[in-house]
């Protein structure tokens, strides 16, 4: 399996305080993402990264910011969390492999299970 | 836009076959993630389709033709324990995910 793990497996928190979420590998890869999944929408891209420093929007990043300092942590924060934020998250690291064959691979951590209350 | 559709839900009986199909709508494609997930853990890797065909890994094969936008995760010989979601997942640089297709193996 790929190393990757996500800290801290479970959480429990309330309105409005900050939440930070990490994903770490050991893989050196240089493709990092943040989704969250939530029944009958499939797994939503929040946050990806494709190098030290530098990070993009997915299609649900609306309250959630990342910071990657490092090549193997992807830092996943909830400035002020709310009720609509708890979710399952899934980090995941991607190997692009060699471009036009079948060897490009994304392997996902274990997941975050987040309530907020 | 960007778009991803596969069934809701699947039942099938142990030892039998089953498709799952997946249709697609991008602008940009580049290749298409098939992944197993079980209820209450990540998912897991089973194919990726770059090139038109199909490609076959023991009991699980995969499909795929990019003109018609279409591909689909072929199940052989169903046991019990290939009951879960299955998801695909388009490769537009990052990955646009499906909803996931649930099958249910019956005895």
């Amino acid at each position: 399996d790929a190393g990757i793990t996500q800290s801290p497996r479970h959480k429990v928190t309330e309105t409005g305080t900050p939440v930070t979420l990490r994903c770490h590998q050991t893989e050196n890869h240089r493709y990092m993402y943040w989704y969250r999944q939530d029944p009958g929408h499939g797994l939503r891209l929040i946050h990806y990264s494709y190098g030290v420093k530098d990070t993009d929007k997915g299609e649900v990043s609306d309250g959630y910011s990342v910071s990657r300092s490092k090549t193997e942590d992807f830092l996943l924060t909830l400035e002020s969390a709310t009720s609509s934020q708890t979710s399952v998250y899934f980090c995941a690291i991607r190997n692009p492999g060699t471009s036009g064959t079948s060897t490009d691979t994304q392997y996902f951590g274990p997941g975050t299970r987040l309530t907020v209350l | 836009g960007q778009n991803i559709d596969q069934p809701t839900e699947m039942t099938a009986t142990e030892g039998a076959i089953v498709q799952i199909n997946c249709t697609y709508q991008t602008s940009g494609f580049n290749g298409l993630f098939w992944y197993q997930q079980h209820a209450g853990e990540a998912p897991t890797f089973l194919s990726y389709n770059v090139l038109d065909g199909l490609e076959e890994k023991g009991r699980f094969s995969s499909f795929l033709s990019r003109s018609k936008g279409y591909s689909y995760l072929l199940l052989k010989e169903l046991q019990m324990k290939d009951s879960a979601s299955y998801l695909c997942a388009f490769n537009d640089y990052k990955l646009s995910f499906g909803a996931g297709t649930t099958v249910t193996v019956r005895a």
